[in-house]
C-alpha cells in the first residue's frame, strides 16, 4: 500500500474551515483513501473515505483530484472539539491492515 | 451497539511477568485487528484474525507475542515475559465483512517497568 505524506500539525481558530492536505504519489488502482480522527486516550475512528471527485458527509468533505495522487480533507466550522490527530491512509477495499503515518495534529484555539 | 471493548484500560507491570490484553470486538464482526503504538512512533499493525483464524500475522514482533480469538469471539493478547519495549498503547479494532470501515477499542495503555 502506498506511503502517505501530512504536516506533522496544524492550528485554527474555532469557527474557521481547516483543510488537510495529504500526499500518496503511488497510490494503486485499486486503493482508496481513507481518513481517521484520534482523541486523546482514544482510539482512531473512521470520518470518512473516497475513491475520486468529491466525497461529503456529516463530519467532512474529501476532494481527490483526478490523478490521485493526493487528498484534502476538509473541516467546515471546526470547534474546539475538532481538536485531535487526524491521518490519511491509503487503503485496499475489504482489504487487511491499516498503515499509518504520523498523522496532522490539529490545534484549534478559541 | 455496544463499541469494542478493551480490557483492562491501563497496566503496569515489571518486566519479565505476564500480561493477558483482551478485546471484545462488536457483535457479528468476523474481523478482528490487533494495533499498537509505542512511544513516539507510529501506530503498527500486529495481526488479523478472521473469525477464530489468524489470517495475518505478519507484524508479530516476537514469539513472546501470542494472540488468541476463542471460538470467533473475543480475542487475547498476551505478552509473556514483557520486555521494557514493550511499552505502549495496543488497539484492537473490528469490522464486519463487506465492510471497509474499521471500529476501534480505546486501547490498553501498557506500562512495562
Amino acid at each position: 500500500l502506498a506511503k502517505t505524506t501530512q504536516p506533522i500539525s496544524m492550528d485554527s481558530y474555532e469557527g474557521q474551515e481547516v483543510n488537510i492536505t495529504c500526499s500518496h504519489n503511488n497510490i494503486a488502482t485499486n486503493d482508496y483513501i481513507t481518513w481517521y480522527q484520534q482523541f486523546p486516550s482514544q482510539g482512531p475512528r473512521f470520518i470518512i473515505q473516497g475513491y475520486k471527485t468529491k466525497v461529503t458527509n456529516e463530519v467532512a468533505s474529501l476532494f481527490i483530484p483526478a490523478d490521485r495522487k493526493s487528498s484534502t480533507l476538509s473541516l467546515p466550522r471546526v470547534s474546539l472539539s475538532d481538536t485531535a490527530v487526524y491521518y490519511c491512509l491509503v487503503t485496499r477495499n475489504q482489504g487487511g491492515k491499516l498503515i499509518f503515518g504520523q498523522g496532522t495534529e490539529l490545534s484549534v484555539k478559541p | 451497539e455496544a463499541g469494542v471493548t478493551q480490557f483492562p484500560s491501563h497496566s503496569v507491570i515489571e518486566k519479565g511477568q505476564t500480561v493477558t490484553l483482551r478485546c471484545d470486538p462488536i457483535s457479528g464482526h468476523d474481523n478482528l485487528y490487533w494495533y499498537r503504538r509505542v512511544m513516539g512512533k507510529e501506530i503498527k499493525f500486529l495481526l488479523h484474525f478472521v473469525k477464530e483464524s489468524k489470517q495475518d500475522e505478519s507484524g508479530m514482533p516476537n514469539n513472546r507475542f501470542l494472540a488468541e480469538r476463542t471460538g470467533g469471539t473475543y480475542s487475547t493478547l498476551k505478552v509473556q515475559p514483557a520486555e521494557l519495549e514493550d511499552s505502549g498503547v495496543y488497539f484492537c479494532a473490528s469490522r464486519p465483512q463487506g465492510y471497509d470501515g474499521y471500529t476501534f477499542g480505546s486501547g490498553t495503555r501498557l506500562t512495562v517497568v
